[in-house]
Order: C-alpha cells, then sequence, then structure tokens
C-alpha cells in the first residue's frame, strides 16, 4: 500500500460547482497536510496546508483533515475554469513530505 | 530575477548516453530536490540535499547522480540513460525539508525523452 492515496480522476464539474478532493494516507506520524496545485506544463505550488485535524478555510479553499481516518480533503466552492489544474495532496511531518499522485481537475463553463 | 530555472527545458536523447540537468535557485534556501513526474505514480523524489555537500537518496535514486558544491546549484546526471528515464524532471528548493508553511518551490520542470 501506497503511503499516500489519491484517485487521478480526471474529475469534471461544470462552473459553480462545489468540488470536493480526498486523500487518504497510512503514516499516522503525519502532522502537517500541504496541498498543491499544478497547472498543465507548469511546475507545482503551494495551494494551503493544514495542521493535524481540522478545517482550514481560504477564500473558496477549505482543507480538512481527519486523523483518526487519515482521511485529507480539499473543497473547491463556486468552482471557476481557472480551477482547472491537478491538486496533490502532500501530508508530512519533520521530515520532506509524500506527494500523492494528484487529481486532474477540470471545471467546464 | 529570483526563482528557480531549470535547464535544458526539453532534451532528447539517446539511450546509453549521460545527460545532465541543470538546476539554480536565487533564494539561498537550504534544501533542494529532484522529483520525476510519471503518469500513474505521480511525482516521486529521487534525490534531495540539505546543504551544500550533503545529498540523500530517496524514493527512487537508481541511475541517478546528484551533486551540490554550491548552495544554489543541484544538478542531476543521468549515467548511462535509459528508456525508463523518459519523464518529467522537477527541480526543487526549499528553506527547509518543506513541512507545513515552509514551501517547496517548483521550477518549470525538465521534459527529457530517451529514445
Amino acid at each position: 500500500q501506497k503511503e499516500v492515496e489519491q484517485d487521478p480522476g480526471p474529475l469534471s464539474v461544470p462552473e459553480g460547482a462545489i468540488v470536493s478532493l480526498n486523500c487518504t494516507y497510512s503514516n499516522s506520524a503525519f502532522q502537517y497536510f500541504m496541498w498543491y496545485r499544478q497547472y498543465s506544463r507548469k511546475g507545482p505550488e503551494l495551494l494551503m496546508y493544514t495542521y493535524s485535524s481540522g478545517n482550514k478555510e481560504d477564500g473558496r479553499f477549505t482543507a480538512q483533515v481527519d486523523k483518526s481516518s487519515k482521511y485529507i480533503s480539499l473543497f473547491i466552492r463556486d468552482s471557476q475554469p481557472s480551477d482547472s489544474a491537478t491538486y496533490l495532496c502532500a501530508p508530512g511531518g519533520s521530515y520532506i513530505p509524500t506527494f500523492g499522485r494528484g487529481t486532474s481537475l477540470i471545471v467546464h463553463p | 530575477d529570483a526563482g528557480i530555472t531549470q535547464s535544458p527545458r526539453y532534451k532528447i536523447t539517446e539511450t546509453g548516453r549521460q545527460v545532465t540537468l541543470m538546476c539554480h535557485q536565487t533564494w539561498s534556501h537550504s534544501y533542494m530536490f529532484w522529483y520525476r513526474q510519471d503518469l500513474g505514480h505521480g511525482l516521486r523524489l529521487i534525490y534531495y540535499s540539505a546543504a551544500a555537500d550533503i545529498t540523500d537518496k530517496g524514493e527512487v535514486p537508481d541511475g541517478y547522480v546528484v551533486s551540490r558544491s554550491k548552495t544554489e546549484n543541484f544538478p542531476l546526471t543521468l549515467e548511462s540513460a535509459t528508456r525508463s528515464q523518459t519523464s518529467v524532471y522537477f527541480c526543487a528548493s526549499s528553506a527547509t525539508e518543506g513541512s507545513g508553511g515552509n514551501t517547496i518551490y517548483f521550477g518549470e520542470g525538465s521534459w527529457l525523452t530517451v529514445v
């Protein structure tokens, strides 16, 4: 079993939809939970991160962590075509984070 | 401009040839990384460096060599390229190992095809 599992998609939604992107992980030592966004033919960039369990909101984006079930979610409200990208979860501790495979999101007008 | 740059951006090489991918960052970040990204496997760590003259293996180091004589440079060498090394290679840097709010900054990628 890989340390981080993420459905590669693609996930196709209409503009304005609420999007839910998810990851599961196996290492209970993970404390930090990062989400990176990667546009086509570009390098990933940090979107947001959370520490331990709970929610964190940043504009239209909400990151949620449930450490008891080792489940990480990223919600996007009012999705826009500009949100079309690959989203990689990256849980970590005081060491190099482990990246998921990424979920490809397509938001069509 | 400050940032992280990779060269070449695109490269086609033949099996058995030696190839070096260059990476340069202007932030004086301690940590530098090399990842490869393939369909079905996602982003996998090849090698990383915590400081000049300190390097360590990642998940998929076989067939690759790195060096870091200067903080700002972290070249990746494929000693004898194989078709399985056809991939997109990303160099990255970070002030720390990259957890929490310590962002890992990625370059634009180097597309390598081995024929």
